[in-house]
């Protein structure tokens, strides 16, 4: 099953606006990291966050983890339409073997 | 020249053949990985290698196997390929536990 869910599944926006999408996990992680993925392409790495790290800052993108909660988000501050793509966490466990879960995505649509 | 290649890009294939698709990195990274992803769903872990000699299953491997050949190379294999395996495939290497890079992706269709 997956160790991460995104929410919303789908966001809309206007250019200029800020987008936010939540992700909730199961288990405890050494850290969590965010992927873009353009339509049908690979995912690209946005940003990394250590369990024991709270906030983390990247240009436009802000990720903030609380582990009491089980859950992160991510922050893209003034969308342009190039941010349209699909969004989705990952989790790397702190137990067994280090591999990473993704969760099933958020869809990001910016409208010029 | 890109750091994870994938091939081939597009494959459509019949029920029981059997397939193999190859994935190549110049990063140098000893962790490699192959997810499969299915419309609208995120990426699930088929098998993923620490190195040559270590590898291991992920979360759905029935009806697929690897091979590491060698640091640079991971391939998959479907054994005897069936319809629910129509999906997008990526390989993804990373140097360690943080950042994974993915290749481009091979999309399978079988008939």
């Amino acid at each position: 099953s997956q160790q991460g869910e995104e929410d919303p599944q789908a966001l809309s926006i206007q250019e200029g606006e800020n987008a936010t999408m939540n992700c909730s996990y199961k288990t405890s992680i050494n850290n969590l990291q965010w992927y873009r993925q353009n339509s049908g392409r690979g995912l690209v790495h946005l940003i990394l966050i250590r369990s024991n790290e709270r906030e983390k800052h990247s240009g436009r993108l802000r990720v903030t983890l609380d582990t009491s909660k089980k859950s992160s988000s991510l922050l893209i501050t003034a969308s342009r339409a190039a941010d349209t793509a699909s969004y989705f966490c990952a989790t790397e466990r702190d137990t067994g073997r280090r591999a990473l879960t993704f969760g099933s995505g958020t869809r990001l649509q910016v409208q010029p | 020249d890109a750091d994870v290649t994938q091939t081939p890009r597009n494959r459509i294939t019949k029920t029981g053949k059997r397939i193999m698709l190859e994935c190549s990195q110049t990063k140098g990274h000893d962790r490699m990985y192959w997810y499969r992803q299915d419309p609208g769903l995120g990426l699930r872990l088929i098998y993923y290698s620490f190195d040559v000699k270590d590898i291991n299953k992920g979360e759905i491997s029935d009806g697929y196997s690897v091979s590491r050949q060698a640091q640079a190379k991971f391939s998959l294999s479907l054994e005897s390929a069936i319809p629910n395996q129509t999906a997008l495939y990526f390989c993804a290497t990373s140097g360690g536990p943080r950042a994974q890079y993915f290749g481009p992706g091979t999309r399978l269709l079988v008939l």
